[in-house]
């Protein structure tokens, strides 16, 4: 198993404004992913976040609005840009564990609520 | 387009009952995850079903896998308060590189 941090765990913002969410993990891990999961709802797949590379985006999800970065195995950033109210939900990270099953580990997720 | 249908989406019942859960698909998947997720958390990990036909058992819960690997069930026995929180499936399908697909999810609330 891995271990998730996320920073921050919740946060009140302006809409307009934008949030950067952090995500450690306290292994090295090829694929990071991005989720968000908007109130009462299942979880959706922002995007797919390689070390390296360009995160791969899911249809819907743009890296303008989303911005991603990954500078190493153990580390991510998700962005939140230009919110709006529609951008309340909480989002996740989680790592894939590297077996062959598509088994997902997932971090606490942060709370975002946008005035 | 959702690809995998969970059933129900609310259950309440009482303390000892017993609860199934529906995670149906037209698709064929070559595993299927369930997670249990509580408030302020993200999900856990509960179990991985991988072949067709294929029965786990995790103390009063109990998973299967349909023979063509496109449906799956958790049944709960004699259901604890404790038990209470959303329950999401997750099947994965080789598209050219494996992708997660996760279910509405049931919210589920045990009452003692």
């Amino acid at each position: 198993s891995a271990v998730i941090s996320q920073k921050p765990s919740r946060d009140i913002c302006q809409r307009g404004t934008s949030l950067t969410i952090q995500c450690q993990v306290d292994s090295q891990v090829t694929m990071m992913f991005w989720y968000r999961q908007q109130p009462g709802q299942s979880l959706t797949l922002i995007a797919t976040a390689n070390q390296g590379s360009e995160a791969t985006y899911e249809s819907g999800f743009v890296i303008d609005k989303f911005p991603i970065s990954r500078p190493n195995l153990t580390f991510s950033t998700l962005t939140v840009s230009n919110m709006s109210p529609e951008d309340s939900s909480i989002y996740l990270c989680s790592v894939d564990s590297r077996g062959l099953d598509n088994e997902q580990f997932f971090g606490p997720g942060t709370r975002l609520t946008v005035l | 387009t959702q690809l995998l249908e969970q059933s129900p989406q609310f259950l309440s019942i009482q303390e000892g009952e017993n609860l199934t859960v529906y995670c149906n698909s037209s698709s064929v998947f070559s595993s299927l995850q369930w997670y249990r997720q509580e408030p302020g958390e993200g999900p856990v990990l509960l179990v991985t079903v991988v072949t067709g036909g294929e029965v786990k058992k995790l103390k009063r819960l109990t998973f299967q896998f349909g023979d063509a690997r496109k449906d799956s069930s958790l049944h709960i026995t004699a259901a604890q308060p404790g038990d209470t929180g959303l329950y999401l499936c997750a099947g994965a399908r080789n598209t050219g590189g494996f992708k997660t697909i996760f279910g509405a999810g049931t919210r589920l609330f045990v009452k003692a």
